[in-house]
């Protein structure tokens, strides 16, 4: 069963510290993984996607990590700020060839920034 | 929010109602995407769109359909609205498929009561 596991399910942490966040995956045959940011009350951010062949990639202070053997990802969140409150959300893409690769879904880390 | 309108923002209903919720893009893009977020899950795909009149189901396409008929527009519409429908509803676009960023609208907020 193709699944996407996230870990924590919250965190909270304090202002200038770093963090890192976890997804396990399932889904086969894999395609990319994506990195989401979700604020409150708004639409989901695309932070980083990884495909088979990267296993890193940074977006200012967030870097994600790829062990598509292990089929485990990391999100790392460096120098904390309070905007970097938000839930994050691991996104796992199926290949299925010509047609829409399909995407799974993590339930997501919420991430709580204290000062 | 990457040129996406959603409208309406809000909407409370009634059960057995019909409810057409819109999605707007300015970026031409051509792949559009209905999805829900409701709590203890993940975003999940109602349906998509690959064009023009060109639309499919995603895994919880059940009670609602959707219409394409201009690239900018994209309508999810609940025929007859339960209340296991309320729920935030996202469209999102990208500029094609595989290892392509999708871009997400603001969210509708829907209440069936």
């Amino acid at each position: 069963k193709n699944q996407v596991e996230q870990s924590p399910q919250s965190l909270i942490i304090l202002e200038g510290k770093n963090c890192t966040l976890q997804c396990n995956y399932t889904v086969s045959p894999f395609s990319n993984l994506r990195w989401y940011k979700q604020d409150t009350g708004r639409g989901p951010v695309s932070l980083t996607i990884m495909t088979f062949s990267e296993n890193t990639k940074s977006n200012g202070r967030y870097t994600a990590t790829l062990d598509a053997d292990t089929k485990q990802s990391s999100l790392h969140i460096t120098a904390s700020q309070l905007s970097d409150s938000a839930s994050y959300i691991c996104v796992v893409s199926a290949d299925r060839g010509s047609t829409l690769g399909r995407l799974y879904f993590g339930r997501g880390t919420q991430l709580t920034v204290w000062p | 929010d990457a040129g996406i309108t959603q409208s309406p923002r809000h909407k409370v209903t009634e059960t057995g109602t019909p409810v057409t919720l819109r999605c707007h893009q300015t970026e031409n893009h051509r792949y559009m995407y209905w999805y829900r977020q409701d709590p203890g899950h993940g975003l999940r795909l109602i349906h998509y769109s690959y064009g023009v009149k060109d639309t499919d189901k995603g895994e919880v396409s059940d009670g609602y359909s959707v219409s394409r008929s201009k690239t900018e527009d994209f309508l999810l519409t609940l025929e007859s609205a339960t209340s296991s429908q309320t729920s935030v509803y996202f469209c999102a676009i990208s500029p094609g498929q595989g290892s392509v960023t999708q871009y997400f609208g603001p969210g509708t907020r829907l209440l069936v009561l």
